[in-house]
């Protein structure tokens, strides 16, 4: 199975300052189709899971444009630009070019 | 708007069975493939089972390979996971999700399945 290994797993920040997280893949995440099948997913306290970014750096419908992925192959990265009190929980990415689907462990964001 | 609602979660004892069902609306049902994806208290997101749009394909984690099945009804718009021999470590809240072509989209509510004597 791939492995999705994050960091950090907890990230607190300060309101109006940027987040980075990273999400590794023990190997490649290109398909034969030449797509990387990457997502990332937010979950706020209580709630389900919601995709926010999908094919690396596709934003779902919604989803407010402070929000950014990036990378390549095996290392990726989701972008917060400016954090708001409405962005914490816990993040997620997740790869479905290799079956079987597999995420990583989850970055918890929490203002400072 | 795409709706997933899951139900059939409760307490099971150890080696017991459960039957979860998942209701969907909102979309061509058949279309499109489906998963389901548990969280334990407290932990992470672990891919569980899917199923293509036709019925036709399942796949399996291997934690729950030979006890868990994986079906629909088309013509209910309806997911089901049959859940049996369940075990501690199969305690977690069941959720229901809608596959597009980029992975795993929508989610339900989730539904709580506790096993405990």
């Amino acid at each position: 199975d791939v492995v999705m290994t994050q960091s950090p797993l907890s990230l607190p920040v300060t309101l109006g300052q940027p987040a980075s997280i990273s999400c590794r893949s023990s190997q490649s995440l290109v398909y034969s189709d030449g797509n990387t099948y990457l997502s990332w997913f937010q979950q706020r306290p209580g709630q389900s899971p919601r995709r926010l970014i999908y094919k690396v750096s596709n934003w779902d419908s919604g989803v407010p444009d402070r929000f950014s992925g990036s990378g390549s192959g095996t290392d990726f990265t989701l972008e917060i630009s400016r954090v708001e009190a409405e962005d914490v929980g816990i993040y997620y990415c997740m790869q479905a070019t290799h079956w079987p689907i597999t995420f990583g462990q989850g970055t918890r964001v929490e203002i400072k | 708007e795409v709706q997933l609602l899951e139900s059939g979660g409760g307490l099971v004892q150890p080696g017991g069975s459960l039957r979860l069902s998942c209701a969907a609306s909102g979309f061509t049902f058949s279309v499109y493939a489906m998963n389901w994806v548990r969280q334990a208290p407290g932990k992470g997101l672990d891919w569980v089972s899917g199923i293509t749009g036709s019925g036709g394909t399942t796949y399996y984690a291997d934690s729950v390979k030979g006890r868990f099945t994986i079906s629909r009804d088309n013509s209910k718009n309806t997911l089901y996971l049959q859940m049996n021999s369940l075990g501690a470590d199969d305690t977690a809240v069941y959720y229901c999700t809608k596959a597009d072509s980029q992975g795993i989209h929508y989610w339900g509510q989730g539904t709580l399945v506790t096993v405990s004597s």
